[in-house]
């Protein structure tokens, strides 16, 4: 099984900072890698998938990087609404999909 | 509008099967675009993907689950549902359905999730 892990646990941030997440993998997922964000008591939201492309709505800030086992997630300037935990995810392995254990960021 | 809504017991006994329906609408569970699965997430910790299940009758499973685990449609209702058999308290948790995109390979569309309890 493809172990995701994301690191930090929690990101403290103010709103206007830059937010980078990271999302190591335990083996190559190729670009099979998507990031999703989870607002409180709401369902998840895909944000970007194949590693680096916006889902549909997703504005700009919003940006993904990586292959192989590195990925980096990069909120350019936080707006209150993303203060949320955020989770990778991959499905190189297709049918056997995995998630990461997630990072919150909140309010500093 | 795509709108996926879960429905089923809020509650299950210990041993008992957990049986979940997702209910479509906005877009065909037909579609050969899409497969269609279900995540789940105990309180206070991370998503856990259960399965996802393809209309034209192939399904996948969590290996960590597959003994226990169901995933069917009924395409004349546009529903997908769950059934998770000899539950215990570990199997407590939200559980999502959700659009499992082919073209994005990743679950574009979640329901708002049901939460299901499992106690005597």
């Amino acid at each position: 099984e493809i172990v995701l892990t994301q690191s930090p646990a929690t990101l403290s941030l103010s709103p206007g900072e830059r937010a980078t997440l990271s999302c190591r993998a335990t083996q190559s997922v190729s670009t099979f890698l998507a990031w999703s964000q989870q607002r409180p008591g709401q369902a998840p939201r895909l944000l970007i998938y194949d590693a680096s492309k916006r889902a549909t709505g997703i504005p700009p800030r919003f940006s993904g990087s990586g292959s192989g086992t590195d990925f980096t997630l990069t909120i350019s300037s936080l707006e209150p609404e993303d203060f949320a935990v955020y989770y990778c995810h991959q499905r190189n392995n297709w049918p056997r999909l995995t998630f990461g254990g997630g990072t919150k960021v909140e309010i500093k | 509008q795509l709108l996926l809504q879960e429905s089923g017991p809020g509650l299950v006994r210990p041993s008992e099967t957990l049986s979940l329906t997702c209910t479509v609408s906005g877009d065909s569970i037909s579609s050969n675009n899409y497969y269609w699965g279900w995540i789940r997430q105990p309180p206070g910790k991370g998503l856990e993907w259960i399965g996802s299940m393809h209309y034209g009758g192939s399904a996948y499973y969590n290996p960590s689950l597959r003994s226990r685990v169901t995933i069917s449609a009924d395409t004349s209702k546009n529903q997908f549902s769950l059934r998770l058999h000899s539950v215990t308290a570990a199997d407590a948790a939200v559980y999502y359905c959700a659009r499992d995109s082919i073209a994005v390979a990743a679950f574009d569309f979640w329901g708002q999730g049901t939460l299901v309890t499992v106690s005597s």
